[in-house]
């Protein structure tokens, strides 16, 4: 998996866009990018994945730059039930171990 | 149920004692996963069973770990002589079987909490 660097913490205000980055420096062509989110006490819930592409679903966007060496997560109006752990995962299509780092602990402030 | 169901939920035990943790996937799903979360730290991956049979044992820990699954479905996470450094939220979760367009999204339980006393 491609190693990734997140910021440990970011706060956002309720309704705001939460913009959340991840470098991927080393990731390879064949390397998804996915995020993950954890709220507290419970298992991680899968959000979001990109190979080059930019993406949107019902939860939150992804846009990846053209080299892919980084890209950001964007959930475009917050709520305070948004606050978790974001974890952004460098990994092959078909990897079957998701490494997930430490994540960015994203805090929506009322 | 719908989603991937664990149990139990919460679990103390005495040091030296073995414990098992059960795991049900979503119906359908082939691929099973161990993860290990120790406090305030990220997800550490144990095993991945691809339908019965574990073609990546790679993070389990140590001889005291061992994990199997039968009937394509439940899996048991067995961990034998249990330490305090055992103490964690074991995750389990299940996905579609892997194909060159798999989204790799894996659908999480909320977790057995161990506690070794």
């Amino acid at each position: 998996d491609a190693k990734t660097t997140q910021p440990p913490s970011m706060d956002c205000a309720e309704g705001r866009a939460a913009n959340l980055p991840c470098n991927h420096s080393t990731i390879s062509g064949n390397e998804y990018v996915y995020w993950y989110r954890q709220i507290h006490s419970q298992g991680p819930q899968y959000i979001i994945h990109g190979l080059k592409n930019n993406e949107t679903n019902e939860m939150a966007s992804l846009i990846i730059t053209e080299d892919r060496k980084s890209s950001t997560l964007i959930l475009p109006h917050a709520t305070l039930r948004d606050t978790a752990v974001y974890y952004c995962i460098g990994a092959s299509g078909s990897a079957r171990q998701l490494t997930f780092g430490s994540g960015t602990q994203l805090t929506v402030l009322p | 149920g719908a989603g991937v169901s664990q149990s139990p939920s919460n679990k103390v035990t005495e040091k030296g004692k073995d414990v098992e943790l059960r795991c049900d996937p979503i119906s359908g799903h082939t691929a099973l996963y161990w993860y290990r979360q120790r406090l305030g730290q990220g997800l550490e991956f144990l095993i991945y069973f691809q339908g019965n049979s574990a073609p990546d044992k790679s993070g389990l820990p140590s001889d005291r770990f061992s994990a199997e699954r039968t009937g394509e479905s439940v899996s048991t996470l067995t961990i034998q002589r249990t330490q305090q450094e055992d103490s964690a939220v074991y995750l389990c979760a299940s996905s579609l079987a892997p194909t060159s367009s798999n989204t790799g999204e894996l659908f999480f339980g909320e977790g057995s909490r161990l506690t070794v006393l």
